[in-house]
C-alpha cells in the first residue's frame, strides 16, 4: 500500500529554537495533506490542511505563525516550530488521502518532539 | 470540542476472549474508520464503514455503524496479545478529507 514517511522521527531542542518536520509521500502525490499532534496518552488532534501551491488552513486556536506549514510539492510538505517552548513538546503525525475513492488516509509514523 | 467519545478509555482482557469498543460522534458523517495505534507509533487502518452501512467485517474485526445513535462498535474477536494497542475511530464528512478523532480506547490483551 502507500507509505508516507516522516522525517526525523524524533527530535530534542531547546526552548526557543525552530525544529522542521517533513512528511513525503513516498509512492503517490497528495495535492493535500494533513497534520495532528497527538499528546500523551491522548487523541490525535488535527492542526492544519497542507494545501500543494497554497497556503495552508489552520484549525481554530492553531497559530499560523508558530506552526508554519510549506507543501512545496506533490510529494512534500513540512511543519515549521517555531520559537518552540517545552509545550510544544508532542508527538506530530502527518497523513495524506488516498487516491480514487477509499476514502482512505496514510499516516505517517510520527515525530516525536521535545523542547527542553 | 468536535471529538467523539470512546469507551471505555481502557480495557484489559485475556488473551482469547472478545474486545468491544464503542464511539459515539456528533455530526452527520460520510464514513467512519477504525485505526490501530502501537504506543508511540503511527496509525494503521483497520476497517471504514460507510454512512450507508450497518455492518461490515474483516477477518477478526466486525464493526457496526448505527446513524441513529451516532455511534458506532468495533469488535476483536479471539484477542491476541499483539492486539495490545490504542483504538481510534475517525469520521469524516461529506466533502471534507479531514478526519476527527474519537478520543481512543487502549486495549491491553493479558496473556
Amino acid at each position: 500500500g502507500a507509505v508516507v514517511s516522516q522525517h526525523p522521527s524524533w527530535v530534542i531542542c531547546k526552548s526557543g529554537t525552530s525544529v522542521k518536520i517533513e512528511c513525503r509521500s513516498l509512492d503517490f502525490q497528495a495535492t493535500t495533506m494533513f497534520w495532528y499532534r497527538q499528546f500523551p496518552k491522548q487523541s490525535l488532534m488535527l492542526m492544519a490542511t497542507s494545501n500543494e501551491g497554497s497556503k495552508a488552513t489552520y484549525e481554530q486556536g492553531v497559530e499560523k505563525d508558530k506552526f508554519l506549514i510549506n507543501h512545496a510539492s506533490l510529494t512534500l510538505s513540512t511543519l515549521t516550530v517555531t520559537s518552540a517552548h517545552p509545550e510544544d513538546s508532542s508527538f506530530y503525525i502527518c497523513s495524506a488521502p488516498s487516491q480514487g475513492q477509499r476514502n482512505e488516509q496514510y499516516f505517517g509514523p510520527g515525530t516525536r518532539l521535545t523542547v527542553t | 470540542s468536535q471529538q467523539g467519545e470512546e469507551d471505555p478509555q481502557a480495557l484489559s482482557i485475556q488473551e482469547g476472549e472478545n474486545a468491544t469498543m464503542n464511539c459515539s460522534y456528533k455530526t452527520s458523517i460520510n464514513n467512519l474508520q477504525w485505526y490501530r495505534q502501537n504506543s508511540g507509533r503511527g496509525l494503521v487502518h483497520l476497517i471504514l464503514i460507510r454512512s450507508n452501512e450497518r455492518e461490515k467485517h474483516s477477518g477478526r474485526l466486525r464493526v457496526t455503524l448505527d446513524t441513529s445513535k451516532k455511534s458506532s462498535s468495533l469488535l476483536i474477536t479471539a484477542s491476541r496479545a499483539a492486539d495490545t494497542a490504542s483504538y481510534f475511530c475517525a469520521t469524516d464528512r461529506q466533502g471534507a478529507q479531514k478526519l476527527v478523532f474519537g478520543q481512543g480506547t487502549r486495549l491491553t490483551i493479558n496473556p
